[in-house]
């Protein structure tokens, strides 16, 4: 059983779209982290979030933290090539240690 | 800049092969993860080491897997008589400390096949 289960796992969306990424999870956490993964790299970090309801923006991209701080989201507007990738949250221990969601790719066609 | 470099990049090797995979932190970061990325488990982690010491090596999926680091820096993962479930990505990360306050830089990764 996943900890962090993501949602969809596979996207397909024509420039322009916009589209949402769901990470769900029966636990209560004190923060949760988004990162891009491009083909042939390690992932890098979009960003995280810390309280409960929190909304944070980074271009085009927003992201959510649930209410009750067990689900996340992640919202494209105006998808663009360059977001083409796998997009993963996760979570953080104490020591750093990172459980992963399965992940989702997306594939965004010009 | 110097981020975190992993070699070799790729690496092919039969089963029960023995191999080190090599990865190089950020100067200066004296935390150390391993993580292995497969397309049936995703992106699992391995072990840690702050400086030379791994406090929690529960990722390791079997005894064959050990690693060790050497002076704070570099570290060395190692497979022994590799089987074919060990092909996957392994990555390697760095932090300027172990904690969940701190940002974890990845290296590009070893891509392992055992055939």
């Amino acid at each position: 059983t996943q900890l962090l289960e993501q949602s969809p796992q596979f996207l397909s969306i024509q420039e322009g779209e916009n589209l949402t990424v769901y990470c769900n999870s029966s636990s209560v956490f004190s923060s949760l982290q988004w990162y891009r993964q491009e083909p042939g790299e390690g992932p890098v970090l979009l960003v995280t979030v810390v309280t409960g309801g929190e909304v944070k923006k980074l271009k085009r991209l927003t992201f959510q933290f649930g209410d009750a701080r067990k689900d996340s989201s992640l919202h494209i507007t105006a998808a663009q090539p360059g977001d083409t990738g796998l997009y993963l949250c996760a979570y953080s221990s104490n020591t750093g240690k990172l459980i992963f969601g399965q992940g989702t790719t997306l594939q965004v066609k010009p | 800049g110097a981020g975190v470099s992993q070699s070799p990049s790729n690496k092919v090797t039969e089963k029960g092969k023995d191999v080190e995979l090599r990865c190089d932190p950020i100067s200066g970061h004296t935390a150390l993860y391993w993580y292995r990325q497969s397309l049936g488990q995703g992106l699992e982690f391995l072990i840690y080491f702050q400086g030379n010491s791994a406090p929690d090596k529960s990722g390791l999926p079997s005894d064959r897997f050990s690693a060790e680091r050497t002076g704070g820096s570099v570290s060395t993962l190692t497979i022994q008589r590799t089987q074919q479930e060990d092909s996957a990505v392994y990555l390697c990360a760095s932090s300027p400390r172990a904690g969940v306050s701190y940002e974890q830089y990845f290296g590009p990764g070893t891509r392992l096949t055992v055939t």
